[in-house]
């Protein structure tokens, strides 16, 4: 089955920098590839996905690359506010199936 | 509300229990999943309903676990005899998605904190 890895496990950045984590997966037919923020005691919420077919999607502070042929895939935070702190996920979903293998996740604290 | 609605909240078991956990999907929504989210980590498949048709529970960790759909649309996952290793928070998703192919995005509830002591 598919298998995410994620890192780092915890980020702290001042206010203002940029943030970058990112996963790896190993199923090669993994088409869709999610990204979730969680904050504490809440529901994971979707902040942006991307599919097989687009190297990179961009909304607002956040982008979204993916390597096919390496088979990673990183989410890029710029301009980060404190209210950017939570635990993010990333997530794959190989051809066919329909249940997200989640990475393991990453702490974000953005200092002010 | 809109929302996927999960209760209760908070189950607090003693070790041996039954507890049902619930979830309402957002109405219309084909597809429904469980996940387990241990402390500190990522969520993790337990099953998958399409419509009433329980299509993949390959990530039921024990025959204690079991989960159903009746109608197509509220869920319920039962754990029977529970065990401290069942200490997690049980999320519910739903999506619009039916079929292979074309994944669309999947709206979580806030989940039940389970805790067996």
């Amino acid at each position: 089955g598919e298998n995410v890895e994620q890192h780092p496990s915890t980020l702290s950045v001042q206010e203002g920098d940029s943030a970058v984590i990112k996963c790896t997966y190993s199923d090669s037919a993994s088409n869709y590839f999610p990204w979730y923020k969680q904050e504490l005691g809440k529901r994971p919420q979707l902040i942006i996905d991307i599919r097989s077919n687009v190297g990179e999607k961009k909304d607002q502070r956040i982008a979204v690359t993916l390597n096919k042929t390496a088979k990673h895939f990183s989410l890029h935070i710029t301009e980060t506010q404190p209210e950017d702190s939570a635990v993010y996920f990333c997530a794959a979903i190989p051809l066919g199936r329909r249940a997200l293998t989640f990475g393991s996740g990453t702490r974000l604290q953005v200092q002010p | 509300g809109a929302g996927v609605s999960q209760s209760p909240r908070y189950k607090v078991a003693k070790r041996g229990q039954d507890v049902a956990l619930r979830c309402d999907p957002i109405s219309g929504h084909v597809s429904l999943f469980w996940y387990q989210q241990a402390l500190g980590q990522g969520p993790e498949f337990l099953t998958y309903f399409q419509n009433e048709a329980q299509l993949d529970k390959s990530g039921l960790p024990s025959d204690r676990f079991f989960a159903e759909r009746p109608e197509g649309s509220v869920s319920t996952l039962k754990i029977q005899r529970t065990q401290q290793e069942d200490s997690a928070v049980y999320l519910c998703a739903s999506s619009l998605a039916s079929g292979t192919g074309g994944n669309t995005e999947a709206f979580f509830g806030q989940g039940t904190r389970l805790t067996v002591v």
